[in-house]
């Protein structure tokens, strides 16, 4: 069975502070996408990246940074110098390659970054 | 290119009634889906589509009906509305395993 634990169910920092959101996954295909999406106070999900499963080197975006390791099971999700703008749910998911494109959902991590 | 579209962004019903939650996607996307969010219950799968004509059930289609007689359109049916059903409905279409999502219906259930 698959599945996303996403333990941090809320994180309170102060502008500029950097933060980490963790997300582990359980899945028994070789061939899998992993997600973060992210939910601002608005309600909107948005699509923030994807990777591969055969692809591990790490991303950046900005101040966003990932961290894909699949000898723990783990995409983490940095944010650096975090704004006040940065403050919604953040959402880990995963879904298999092939036809069936179900996402597995996280429980997703509260952020509120504070002026 | 609006992407998705969802309408309406708000409902009240009273219990038992019915209606129809709208969905379309213009970027000509096979996959389309509707998950609920409940609070503390992350995002649930209700139904989902693979293409025109073909629907499947997702994790909790009980009070809903689905079909897909175009690409573009996705609609969601509560047949007899009831309390349990008060949520944020999502509606979204995939391209290459990644989802995009519309804004949101939020329907309350009295």
């Amino acid at each position: 069975a698959q599945k996303v634990t996403q333990a941090q169910t809320e994180i309170s920092v102060v502008e500029k502070e950097d933060v980490t959101l963790d997300c582990v996954y359980e899945t028994r295909d070789t061939t899998y996408y992993l997600f973060w999406y992210k939910q601002p106070p608005s309600g909107e999900l948005v699509f923030l990246i994807r990777r591969n499963s055969f692809d591990e080197q790490n991303e950046i975006s900005g101040r966003y940074s990932w961290n894909f390791q699949k000898s723990t099971s783990s995409f983490n999700f940095t944010i650096t110098a975090s704004q006040v703008v940065d403050s919604a749910v953040y959402f880990c998911a995963l879904t298999s390659a092939g036809n069936n494109r179900k996402l597995i959902w996280g429980l997703g991590t509260s952020l509120a970054v504070n002026p | 290119n609006a992407g998705v579209t969802q309408t309406p962004k708000f409902q009240v019903l009273k219990t038992g009634q019915s209606m129809t939650l709208q969905c379309a996607q213009d970027m000509n996307h096979e996959y389309m889906s509707w998950y609920r969010q409940d609070p503390g219950m992350g995002l649930r799968l209700i139904h989902y589509s693979v293409g025109a004509g073909i629907t499947d059930q997702g994790e909790v289609p009980n009070g809903y009906n689905v079909s897909r007689s175009t690409t573009e359109d996705f609609p969601l049916r509560l047949l007899s509305a009831a309390p349990s059903q008060t949520s944020v409905y999502f509606c979204a279409s995939s391209f290459m395993g990644t989802q995009y999502f519309g804004p949101g219906t939020r329907l309350t259930v009295l």
